[in-house]
């Protein structure tokens, strides 16, 4: 059974800062894996997707790395803002009938 | 880009009355729909997949006869909650897989509804 962990479940840095989220899946099998960001009381909004076969995708500074053989994925923000902070889910898709098996997220606060 | 809305945003009901969530592809046509609700400071929790025409598929521990889902066309899908409890409040958030795939073959994510039960 797949199961997506993400570490740590909350951070707080100094805004300007590089910082990093990871992911973590027990199942290497995956069709894909997908970034998220929720802001409080809000839907999601889909950051970055990382298909089985690719090893990154980059969206302006926002990296995400996918390793499956090792079950992780990271998603590295670069020079952070105060409007980064949010809530970012990581979420593996098993198959192909689009099902997501989520984390539990990673809470992210950015100090001005 | 494929846009997903819900409806309402936000419902306050009282304790054993009945409450209906919209939701719709917007741009797109979408044959299945997934229905989540999450608790406050928790991940989303999958409740059901609807397929348009068909009766829904309910996740372990879902009460079908509670949360009823119609998904009768290929742009809506409804989430009733039936005889609503204080404990079923929550936000329930629902997505649409495009029908064919799409360009970004992934789901599209509505905004939310928060569901509260006096």
């Amino acid at each position: 059974k797949q199961e997506v962990t993400q570490i740590p479940a909350a951070l707080s840095v100094p805004e300007g800062e590089n910082l990093v989220l990871n992911c973590s899946f027990t199942d290497s099998a995956i069709y894909n894996l997908q970034w998220f960001r929720q802001d409080p009381g809000k839907g999601l909004t889909s950051l970055l997707l990382i298909q089985s076969s690719q090893r990154e995708q980059t969206s302006g500074r926002l990296n995400a790395s996918l390793d499956k053989s090792s079950g992780r994925s990271t998603l590295y923000i670069a020079a952070s803002q105060p409007g980064d902070s949010a809530t970012y889910l990581c979420a593996v898709r098993p198959g192909s009938n689009y099902q997501l098996i989520w984390g539990a997220g990673t809470k992210l606060i950015i100090k001005p | 880009g494929a846009v997903v809305s819900q409806h309402p945003s936000r419902v306050i009901c009282k304790s054993g009355t009945s409450v209906k969530i919209e939701c719709r592809s917007l741009d797109f046509q979408a044959t299945t729909m997934f229905w989540y609700r999450q608790f406050p400071k928790q991940s989303l929790m999958l409740m059901a997949t609807s397929n348009e025409g068909s009766k829904a598929t309910y996740e372990q521990g879902v009460e079908k006869d509670k949360f009823l889902i119609n998904h009768a066309s290929l742009t809506l899908s409804t989430l009733t909650v039936t005889s609503a409890h204080p404990e079923d409040s929550s936000f329930y958030i629902c997505s649409a897989a495009p029908m064919g795939g799409g360009a970004a073959d992934t789901q599209y994510f509505g905004p939310g509804t928060r569901l509260t039960v006096l």
